[in-house]
């Protein structure tokens, strides 16, 4: 199972839009709508921001959204803030009782 | 609330085994699956494989397939991951995630242990 491909870096100034991208296949992504999104800072455990696609949990801003079209999962954070600036993690459920993860972005606040 | 706390740090030579915990705390441990997804330094997030704690099954992704075997006690609440024939590519934080819905769905992580830092190094 190959990693699901993710721009290696995104930046945008505060109170700016972003999008990051998570490409996979027709058998994963393109299969389930399962896909997460995962933000981690340095040195922390990842946390969880979108599940199911476009699912927030309780205690994540309205400011991230998910989406998906095809074989390619968007997360978008809006309002950019400093606090944001991160790396984040697309993953998927691929079948068979398997999880593949995105090769991850670095988000830069400028 | 929800806690998985992981064992410490291991340093270990290649070609020696470790075996990994993570403990859980705050629902009932046999009604969600766990994870383990390992990050090597500078690198990504992987996926290792998931444990049932109800019923102990497991699946391991195929790269570690041979080498990796996760248990559970259920007196304890704990999981358990040994990895075997450790390289310096093994070197790694390894982290225990719980599923995010009551199995038998397998969906997302939505609590993460600390995470337990392996060095292999001769």
């Amino acid at each position: 199972q190959s990693a699901l491909t993710q721009p290696a870096s995104v930046s945008g100034s505060p109170g700016q839009s972003i999008t990051i991208s998570c490409t996979g296949t027709s058998s994963d992504v393109g299969s389930y709508n399962l896909v997460s999104w995962y933000q981690q800072h340095p040195g922390k455990a990842p946390k969880l921001m979108i599940y199911e696609g476009s699912k927030r949990p309780s205690g994540v801003s309205n400011r991230f959204s998910g989406s998906k079209s095809g074989n390619t999962a968007s997360l978008t954070i809006s309002g950019l803030q400093a606090e944001d600036e991160a790396d984040y993690y697309c993953c998927t459920y691929a079948g068979s009782s398997s999880f593949v993860f995105g090769t991850g972005t670095k988000v830069t606040v400028l | 609330q929800v806690q998985l706390v992981q064992s410490g740090a291991e340093v270990k030579k290649p070609g020696a085994s470790v075996n990994v915990s993570c403990k859980a705390s705050g629902y009932t441990f046999t009604n969600y699956f766990l994870h383990w997804v390992r990050q090597a330094p500078g690198q990504g997030l992987e996926w290792m494989g998931i444990i049932n704690p109800g019923g102990g099954s497991t699946n391991y992704a195929q790269k570690f397939q041979g080498r990796i075997t996760m248990t559970r006690d259920t007196s304890t609440s704990t999981v358990y991951m040994e990895v075997s024939s450790l390289t310096s590519e093994d070197t790694a934080v390894y982290y225990c995630a719980r599923d995010g819905v009551a199995a038998p769905a397998k969906r997302y992580f939505d609590y993460w242990g600390q995470g337990t830092l392996v060095t292999v190094s001769s």
